[in-house]
């Protein structure tokens, strides 16, 4: 069973906050990646990293930025949030192969 | 670069019978593919992957999928539905060559079942 962990679940905040969205697995993978899911719509890739210090942009253009200092721990941060981040934010990670493990994701609301 | 084609964005069926999901990829050579479902408010849970062999597969919870090359195609089937498998359905490809596109997944729409009593 897959152990990746993200929190909080659900968020509702103000516009113009710092927010941080944290993703954690203990399965010492060493690929993680960001997914960002509208309501009714596919995922889109939106970061990913191939291991500590290495973070890379993905399919989809994203004003989060994301570090990975450690292993285990791929978080997410927004400066200023906006409306416009109103999402869902599904963190995963994988190993060898092909196959991602997924969290249960963030619901995030700006107001 | 790769796509994903799920045609259905919504299917109702009524519990006990069949299903089958459909999934249409675009991708230059064998790709790997997979199918993910996706329950309200929950992260996505993988059912079952092709990535060479067998051209159909087993997964979870009685789902089956066949890759059929010739129509860039992987299906998604189940004999006969539960009304737990009420869910979002997730049809993905990964690159299988080098480079920076290894491992990373391209989604498809998501097809939403509905299941009648």
């Amino acid at each position: 069973e897959a152990d990746i962990y993200q929190t909080p679940r659900y968020l509702v905040i103000g516009t113009g906050k710092k927010i941080t969205l944290e993703c954690s697995q203990t399965m010492g993978h060493d690929k993680m990646y960001w997914y960002q899911q509208d309501p009714g719509m596919e995922l889109h890739l939106i970061h990913y990293s191939y291991g500590v210090n290495s973070t890379e942009k993905g399919d989809l253009s994203s004003e989060s930025t994301v570090s990975r200092i450690r292993t285990e721990h791929f978080p997410l941060t927004l400066e200023s949030a906006r409306p416009s981040h109103t999402s869902q934010y599904l963190c995963a990670s994988r190993r060898f192969g092909n196959e991602q493990f997924f969290g249960p994701g963030t619901r995030l609301t700006v107001l | 670069a790769q796509s994903v084609t799920q045609p259905d964005i919504h299917i109702t069926v009524s519990e006990g019978a069949s299903l089958e999901l459909r999934c249409n990829y675009s991708y230059g050579a064998t790709p790997y593919l997979f199918w993910y479902v996706q329950s309200p408010g929950q992260g996505l849970q993988l059912l079952l992957k092709y990535f060479s062999g067998d051209t159909l597969v087993q997964g979870i919870k009685g789902f089956e999928a066949e890759f059929k090359r010739s129509q860039s195609s992987f299906n998604l089937r189940k004999p006969s539905v539960h009304w737990s498998d009420a869910a979002e359905y997730f049809c993905a490809v990964a690159a299988n060559a080098g480079g920076t596109s290894y491992g990373k997944l391209t989604f498809g729409q998501g097809t939403i079942l509905t299941v009648h009593p």
